[in-house]
């Protein structure tokens, strides 16, 4: 089983600036890689696929880079509607289909 | 509308079963694969079950394999999941969720809790 570790498990920013979370697999997943945002009572939300590619409706100001093991999401611009908990998720290796602890990003 | 909704869900003694379903609509139901993914109270998510677009492959967790069973109807458009010798720690909301690869479309959840 692929384990997908994130870090940090917190991340506190203020409106405006950048967040950058970090997500790391135990082997290689290529690039089959996904990041989700979940708000509280709320289901998850694709918001990447393939380690770079946006969801439809995803605003740009989301972005994914990466490959292998190592992969980033980065938030450009913080809006409020952005603090959240995310999820990174490799479907390369399957079953299972392995998330990650998941990134807290609340505001500072 | 392009949506799923599951339903199901509820309070239970340990040991007993439960049948979730997950009605699609606004999309062609028969050309995806199918998910179950849980997360318990607090907790992050976890999958639990794939099914295929015709129903001929399935997958599981290991927690949760030999009790659980996903099927769909094609015919009814509707995902399922039969609980059975369910423990305390099946506890969570229960997620549908569509996609071969990444997970492009959830429903909302249905919540079944398992406690003496």
């Amino acid at each position: 089983e692929i384990v997908m570790t994130q870090s940090p498990a917190t991340l506190s920013v203020s409106p405006g600036e950048r967040a950058t979370l970090s997500c790391r697999a135990s082997q290689s997943v290529s690039s089959n890689l996904a990041w989700y945002q979940q708000k509280p009572g709320q289901a998850p939300r694709l918001l990447i696929y393939g380690a770079t590619t946006r969801a439809t409706g995803i605003p740009a100001r989301f972005s994914g880079s990466g490959s292998g093991t190592e992969f980033t999401l980065t938030i450009s611009s913080l809006q409020s509607e952005d603090f959240a908990v995310y999820y990174c998720q490799q479907y390369s290796n399957w079953p299972p289909d392995t998330f990650g602890q998941g990134t807290k990003l609340e505001i500072k | 509308e392009v949506q799923l909704v599951e339903s199901g869900g509820g309070l239970l003694q340990p040991g007993g079963s439960l049948r979730l379903s997950c009605a699609a609509s606004g999309f062609t139901f028969s050309s995806y694969w199918m998910h179950w993914v849980r997360q318990a109270p607090g907790k992050g998510l976890v999958w639990v079950s794939r099914i295929n677009s015709d129903g001929s492959s399935t997958s599981y967790a290991d927690s949760v394999k030999g009790r659980f069973t996903v099927s769909r109807d094609n015919a009814k458009n509707t995902l399922y999941l039969q609980m059975n010798s369910l423990r305390a720690e099946d506890t969570a909301v229960y997620y549908c969720a569509r996609g071969a690869s990444a997970y492009s479309l959830w429903g909302k959840g249905t919540t079944v809790t398992v406690s003496s």
